[in-house]
């Protein structure tokens, strides 16, 4: 079975600019998350989205934003971007409701020069 | 909210010793899991072992165990015959109990193995 799975790997983009970032979840996994890790410390939630709907949001500014799709794939859109948001972003999935754990995708590492 | 503590950020260990990274938590919750989570280089999240807070007996899992402490909100990982693999950055994370893949960390210990 393929784990989560994000992608680009590494991009790099100009001040101002928008990203999208994707993600696709373990099979049966219907809980999707973001977060923001920061080089040294340790990830931050952004959000959690699960049956297409956001169940949850972290203290980001509201130029980030995400959905889910039907086929419980996630994009994380970051608007406006600043030198700050530079950092490596981590996806998760899991069941939800019942337990357990959040299985991790290798991470999107976004550079913003 | 939740809070999760990690006051030891760098510790280092002789291979095949054992080694203790400690880990505290705050929260109001009655039903949540508690986990370790262990980040190498290659960026890649690993979960370690997880503890369920219902349960008392400690959690265990080949050469890693946990001391769980629940009225002391202390959630310690200890690692046995350390290995030069198990160099990594490690993570204590807190779920509560239904929330699926939302988590709160810590800020990380760097454990280094040496030969």
């Amino acid at each position: 079975d393929a784990g989560v799975t994000q992608s680009p790997t590494h991009l790099i983009k100009t001040r101002g600019q928008q990203v999208t970032l994707r993600c696709s979840p373990i099979s049966g996994h219907k809980s999707v998350s973001w977060y923001q890790q920061v080089l040294g410390q340790g990830p931050q939630f952004i959000f959690q989205y699960y049956e297409k709907e956001e169940r949850g949001r972290g203290n980001f500014p509201d130029r980030f934003s995400a959905r889910q799709f039907p086929n419980y794939s996630s994009e994380l859109n970051v608007n406006a971007l600043l030198l700050g948001d530079s950092a490596l972003y981590l996806c998760a999935s899991s069941f939800y409701g019942g337990v357990t754990e959040a299985f991790f995708g290798q991470g999107t590492r976004l550079t913003v020069v | 909210a939740q809070t999760v503590t990690q006051s030891q950020p760098e510790m280092s260990v002789q291979e095949a010793e054992t080694v203790t990274l400690s880990c505290t938590y705050d929260t109001s919750e009655n039903n949540y899991y508690l986990f370790w989570y262990k980040q190498p280089p290659s960026r890649q999240m690993i979960l370690v072992i997880r503890q369920e807070a219902y349960k008392q007996q400690n959690a265990t899992e080949n050469r890693f165990s946990v001391n769980f402490q629940k009225a002391a909100k202390s959630f310690s990982l200890k690692i046995s015959d350390s290995q030069l693999g198990d160099t990594a950055m490690y993570f204590c994370a807190f779920m509560k109990g239904t929330s699926g893949s939302r988590l709160t960390f810590g800020e990380g210990t760097q454990l280094t193995v040496n030969p």
